[in-house]
């Protein structure tokens, strides 16, 4: 089965700084790759998915962007944070299909100040 | 349009106490597939179930089992005998084939005291 390694576990970033958050995966190949954000007490909201190496789906636009440098290795960026930016920052990892489970990371906890 | 959604944003028991948590979904589509996951206070996302929508038996594991029904669009969740590592937030989710994306609900915020 596949493990998931988000790193860093936890993050307090000034506004305007640049951000990297990096998700690798292990026991499995060309997986469907996904970020996710959870706001506070909030509900799960779909950044990006990636279907293989350098694709990337963008679902909300904003001052993120997404890279899929390697098979099995997702980047979460950005240039200039935001104190919106602030949240919760889970990958998932899935099968070919997009209906398939989705298994998710430990997390990294993003604190814009 | 696709939507989940879990009425109950928090539930308080005692344990041993049995408690069902609600999933109600909406879709169109035919063919789809409804998940429940567990958000412990570490954070990361524990999967529990996949149910496909042609698959409407019903479900145990341990103290865990999930009701299906397609008459009434829900998907409910009920843990028997709850314990203090049961407390959690609970996630139901959605996806189907039209939309690719897993819809999740708000999550229902389960405490069980001692």
């Amino acid at each position: 089965s596949q493990t998931i390694h988000q790193w860093p576990a936890t993050l307090v970033q000034p506004v305007g700084s640049p951000l990297s958050l990096e998700c690798t995966v292990e026991g499995t190949s060309n997986p469907n790759l996904y970020w996710y954000r959870q706001a506070a007490g909030r509900g799960l909201q779909l950044l990006f998915y990636s279907v293989g190496i350098g694709q990337i789906s963008s679902e909300v636009p904003q001052n993120l962007s997404a890279s899929r440098p390697q098979d099995r290795q997702f980047i979460l960026s950005s240039k200039k944070l935001l104190l919106s930016d602030s949240g919760f920052y889970l990958c998932a990892c899935g099968q070919a299909a997009a209906t398939d489970t989705q298994y998710f990371g430990p997390g990294t906890r993003l604190t814009v100040l | 349009a696709q939507k989940v959604t879990q009425a109950q944003t928090e539930i308080s028991v005692v344990e041993k106490e049995d408690v069902t948590l609600d999933c109600v979904y909406e879709t169109r589509d035919t063919t789809y597939y409804l998940f429940w996951y567990k958000q412990p206070p570490s954070g990361e996302l524990v999967f529990l179930i996949r149910r496909n929508s042609f698959d409407e038996q019903n479900e145990i594991s341990g103290r865990y089992s999930w009701n299906f029904q397609k008459s009434t669009s829900s998907f409910n969740f009920t843990i028997t005998a709850s314990q203090v590592v049961d407390s959690a937030v609970y996630f139901c989710a959605l996806i189907t084939y039209n939309t690719d994306k897993l819809i999740f609900g708000t999550g229902t915020r389960l405490q069980v005291f001692p």
